[in-house]
């Protein structure tokens, strides 16, 4: 199968600092990205998503990059707050590629810290 | 809405017994995803039915799982016999429609397997 990784495991940043988030994946077919964030013991919300006729998608306090070329995607939040602390991590999928063409990250841990 | 409703929320179960998780997807939503979570795969598309139809079984680990939606709003889990290494959160997820769209997730089965 295809591999989606996480260049850090665990982040942790200061309280209104600008944090990035990086992911890397191998299936050059996959056209649709997507970031999730992961509350302690609660499901995966959808953040934000981005397709491959795009590099850049920003929403309300964050914004995915989508480098192709590289197979590389980030997701960066402006001004963290408490609230975002958690698991973080990238989805791909392929069209048409069923179940196989779905990838998941293992996720990175943001820490705010006050 | 209620958002995806799965239950039980937590359930242990001894090894060779069989276990039923279920899921209410959001109403109106044509998909239907089940996922399995853990620490060392990550998060793990299982199945995805389409309009109440099984569209690609390929992530099911085993004959031991199997899935059933009989209608546009439940499905249904099993494993029958259960085993230690099927421990894992398993989440429920709905889409307007399938590939390339948002999916919203449930809030997930913990299971335990004795």
């Amino acid at each position: 199968g295809e591999s989606v990784g996480l260049h850090l495991p665990t982040l942790s940043v200061q309280e209104g600092d600008n944090s990035i988030i990086n992911c890397a994946y191998s299936n050059s077919a996959s056209d649709y990205f997507i970031w999730y964030k992961q509350e302690s013991g609660k499901g995966p919300q959808f953040i934000i998503d981005i397709r491959s006729n795009m590099d850049k998608r920003q929403g309300q306090r964050v914004t995915v990059l989508l480098n192709k070329t590289v197979k590389h995607l980030s997701l960066q939040i402006a001004a963290t707050q408490p609230g975002d602390s958690a698991v973080y991590f990238c989805a791909c999928e392929e069209s048409g590629g069923g179940a196989d063409g779905l990838t998941f990250g293992k996720g990175t841990h943001l820490i705010i810290q006050p | 809405d209620a958002g995806v409703i799965q239950s039980p929320r937590h359930e242990v179960t001894e090894m060779g017994q069989e276990v039923t998780l279920r899921c209410k997807p959001i109403s109106g939503h044509n998909s239907l995803f089940w996922y399995r979570q853990t620490m060392m795969r990550g998060l793990e598309l299982l199945i995805y039915f389409n309009n109440n139809v099984p569209i690609d079984d390929s992530g099911m680990p085993e004959d031991r799982f199997s899935a059933k939606m009989p209608n546009a709003s439940f499905s249904t889990l099993k494993i029958q016999p259960s085993e230690p290494r099927d421990s894992a959160v398993y989440f429920c997820a709905s889409s307007p429609t399938s590939w390339g769209d948002e999916q919203f997730f449930g809030p997930g089965t913990r299971l335990t397997v004795l």
